[in-house]
């Protein structure tokens, strides 16, 4: 069965800490993405990886940079939180982009809330 | 710009009442279109992708069709278990896009 797992479920940090979001994808993916979710604005793309070190920035990148040392692992990194940060964060991986109508799976996401 | 667009936000049903929900979208050439379903506090699962205008695709008490300017995900005699948020998203036909997602509706069926 397909798995893509986030590291933290719940965290709460306080503003100007650094933050590490770690996501892992078991199914040999070359697609890695990080979503933030609130209330009234639906998904939005932060950043996403087509391959190992490589990255493009998505919709909202400002406030946040992305590593992917291995093809399996995808991290987000808050330099510095703040409380506008405060979200629901959804990692997500796909076999190919390149290749049409490739879904998209889901992690269960992390809640962070910076204080 | 591509858009995509969810009518309603919010849908109250009794069980067995069937509904539709609808997926608007503006896409530069559309390279597929996907149906999830979201539980409060999970991430999204998937449930369909639909490639071209006038494809169907049924999956128990769902069905998803295609237009050239939308989708609609048809709920056939709901059971509370089909309480979620159903969100749609696009992906465009360039290549390296991501998925584009709509704010999505949360359907709650009550017995």
């Amino acid at each position: 069965d397909v798995k893509v797992t986030q590291s933290s479920r719940y965290l709460v940090k306080r503003t100007g800490e650094k933050v590490f979001l770690e996501c892992v994808q078991d199914m040999d993916h070359e697609n890695m993405f990080w979503y933030r979710q609130d209330p009234g604005l639906g998904l939005r793309l932060i950043y996403f990886s087509y391959d190992v070190k490589m990255k493009e920035k998505g919709d909202i990148p400002e406030g946040y940079s992305v590593s992917r040392e291995k093809k399996e692992r995808f991290s987000l990194i808050l330099e510095s939180a703040s409380t506008n940060q405060t979200s629901m964060y959804l990692c997500a991986s796909s076999l190919a982009l390149r290749l049409a109508g490739e879904e998209l799976f889901f992690g269960e996401g992390s809640r962070l809330t910076v204080l | 710009e591509d858009q995509v667009t969810q009518s309603p936000e919010a849908l109250r049903l009794q069980e067995g009442e069937s509904s539709s929900l609808n997926c608007s979208y503006t896409v530069s050439g559309l390279r597929g279109l996907f149906w999830y379903r979201q539980d409060p506090g999970k991430g999204p699962e998937f449930l369909f992708t639909l490639y071209s205008a006038g494809e169907e695709k049924e999956k128990e008490r769902l069905k998803a069709t295609l237009t050239k300017k939308e989708s609609f995900l048809h709920i056939t005699a709901p059971k509370p278990e089909d309480s979620a948020t159903y969100l749609c998203a696009v992906q465009a036909n360039q290549a390296g896009t991501a998925l584009i997602f709509g704010k999505g509706t949360t359907l709650s069926v009550s017995s």
